[in-house]
């Protein structure tokens, strides 16, 4: 079973600052599908990224997804407020799904 | 529009049982598989059940199996999950979550409903 570790735990900036969220996985992800949501408090998560680096409908162009292998980066290029919230990268393997354990993104 | 409303959630004593459904709209349900995922008090997401869009195939997460069993009612465009044996690990918001297919073999949630609400406590 893979597992995802997310880092850091908490990043605090301000916006209009580039945030760059890890998420590294302990086998490598097979084909790179690997995907980010975003979740607000009280909210249900958000799609944001699909296959590593696909930005799924609707999400602005500052949020960007790379990576491959074991290591995946969640890049949100200049901060907005509506930006501050939990992420959590995501895979797919063996029929389940496997979540990290999620990035607080809070406002400095 | 899709639509996933989420129902069944409440206070159940431990060792007791809860029936969860989801009601599906806005598109070809049977033509997708569907998951449920958890999300306890003040912590991150925990992937419970995915059942395909027939139902012929399940998957359980090691901390659910054998104890929950997922379900669908294709004529009624509607998910369950049968809990028991219920215990205080389980309290958690339960979402009703419907597959995203991307690729050759990618699998992602594209639609959420807005959870129920599972308190195990006596």
């Amino acid at each position: 079973e893979i597992v995802l570790t997310q880092s850091p735990g908490t990043l605090s900036l301000s916006p209009g600052e580039r945030a760059t969220l890890s998420c590294r996985a302990s086998q490598s992800v097979s084909s790179n599908y690997l995907v980010w949501y975003q979740q607000k408090p009280g909210q249900a998560p958000r799609l944001l990224i699909y296959g590593a680096s696909s930005r799924a409908t609707g999400v602005p162009d500052r949020f960007s997804g790379s990576g491959s292998g074991t290591d995946f980066i969640l890049t949100i290029s200049r901060l907005e407020p509506e930006d501050f919230a939990v992420y959590y990268c995501q895979q797919y393997g063996s029929s389940r799904y496997t979540f990290g354990q999620g990035t607080k993104l809070e406002i400095k | 529009e899709v639509q996933l409303l989420e129902s069944g959630g409440g206070l159940v004593q431990p060792g007791g049982s809860l029936r969860l459904s989801c009601a599906a709209s806005g598109f070809t349900f049977s033509s997708y598989a569907m998951n449920w995922v958890r999300q306890a008090p003040g912590k991150g997401l925990e992937w419970v059940s995915i059942i395909s869009g027939s139902g012929a195939e399940t998957y359980y997460a090691d901390s659910v199996k054998g104890r929950f069993t997922i379900s669908r009612d294709n004529s009624k465009n509607t998910l369950y999950l049968q809990m028991n044996s219920l215990s205080a690990e389980d309290t958690a918001v339960y979402y009703c979550a419907k597959v995203f297919y991307y690729g050759s073999g990618g699998r992602g949630i594209d639609y959420w409903g807005q959870g129920t609400l599972v308190t195990v406590s006596s």
